[in-house]
This record gives structure tokens, sequence and C-alpha cells, in this order.
């Protein structure tokens, strides 16, 4: 049973456009919300997180919304590169122990 | 090492073998994860060291699943009598204590055929 659930599976987006990744929980436990970029072959690796006091947070061209009464929360790469072509994980954890990852979407950008 | 090394970083066995995939966490890091990520099924939790603590065994999925760490230090994840179910890459993450921050290593690919 996957307590955070990811949309959309995959995405292409072409080069400068947004990319927009949509989580939800159903765990109000939960007190943090990372996102986590992957590349093939390689581990994922901790790109951007929030916590559930703050409804935005931007970090170059990464943003993370979150609407805690919707139980939601999105990232959005915007000016998207061909570099930023990755799998991402949004993920969620209490007490920032284990952590609850979501499917993934793969994200293409066309040059 | 610079980095969480995994080994091997592929592995293919037939069904019912037993197979050992390993860990080498980064240096001083007291926190150790296994994850299984599965195509399209996000990273499942599988076990949790820290320190001398019991380990968080509550995602290995049957008996079949165990895990040790040696010295607080190198891991290994045991997998007796394989399935197919099993193939997956196995990825192992260690950290200087938050869950979040938890540096991955590049997985173990396991397939059982």
């Amino acid at each position: 049973q996957q307590q955070v659930k990811q949309s959309p599976q995959s995405l292409i987006v072409q080069k400068g456009g947004i990319s927009i990744i949509n989580c939800a929980y159903e765990n109000t436990a939960f007190d943090y919300f990372p996102w986590y970029q992957q590349f093939p072959g390689k581990g994922p690796a901790l790109l951007i997180a929030i916590r559930p006091d703050v409804s935005e947070k931007k970090e170059g061209r990464f943003t993370i919304s979150f609407n805690k009464s919707a139980k939601q929360f999105s990232l959005h790469i915007m000016d998207s590169q061909p570099g930023d072509s990755a799998t991402y994980f949004c993920a969620a954890t209490v007490n920032d122990y284990k952590l609850s990852f979501g499917a993934g979407t793969t994200v293409t950008v066309r040059a | 090492g610079a980095g969480v090394s995994q080994s091997p970083s592929n592995k293919v066995t037939e069904k019912g073998k037993d197979v050992e995939l390993r860990c080498d966490p980064i240096s001083g890091h007291t926190a150790l994860y296994w994850y299984r990520q599965s195509l399209g099924q996000g990273l499942e939790f599988l076990i949790y060291f820290q320190g001398n603590s019991a380990p968080d065994k509550s995602g290995l999925p049957s008996d079949r699943f165990s895990a040790e760490r040696t010295g607080g230090s190198v891991s290994t994840l045991t997998i007796q009598r394989t399935q197919q179910e099993d193939s997956a890459v196995y990825l192992c993450a260690s950290s200087p204590g938050r869950a979040v921050s938890a540096f991955f290593g590049q997985g173990t690919r396991l397939t059982v055929v």
C-alpha cells in the first residue's frame, strides 16, 4: 500500500518549458516532504524538501508547492533543460525516520 | 570511500538460490537503510540500522529476507530461496542520522531467472 501517490508516471516537456509533478498523501503525521532526483544507473539524490508549515519553497529552477489542507504537494521545474531528464520521486517522513516514496515520474526534456 | 558503495552492481541468479548483496556505507554514518526499487513501484523500505539499536525490520517482505550490519559499518542483505518476484534494484543508503539527507548507493540489480 503506497502511502504517497504520485502522478503523472511520465511526462515530456520542451526545453524551456515547465514540468509539474503532483503528489498526495493521507497520513497527517507526515512532517517532512522531500523530492529526489534519480539518473539512470544511479541512486536517488535529495533535490529539495519542505515542511508543512511552509506553502512554497524555491531553490533555483525547482519549486515545491505545498497544500496542507488538501494533503497535496507538487514539484515545478521551471525553464526545463535536457540535463533535467531523470526520474523524480516525492517522499514523506515522520520525525525524519524512514521515507515513504511515491512511484516516481520519468521526465524527458526535448531539446 | 567517497560515497556509498554496493556490490555486485548486477546479479543474475537462478530461482531457489540464495544471494548476498553488500553495502559499504560512508565512513562515520550511523544510519543505514535498505530499499527495494521495482519497476513503476517507487522505493520500498526494507530495513533500517541505527548505531547499536535493534534494527527496524518492519519492511522485510518475508522471512526469506534478512540483513545484518557488522561493526556498525558494512551491511549484507541476504535473500534465501530467491523467487522471480524478488527481481528488482536493491538500494542501500547511509546517513549521519537523518533519513531525508541519506546518501544512496548506485544499487544492485538482481534478476532471478
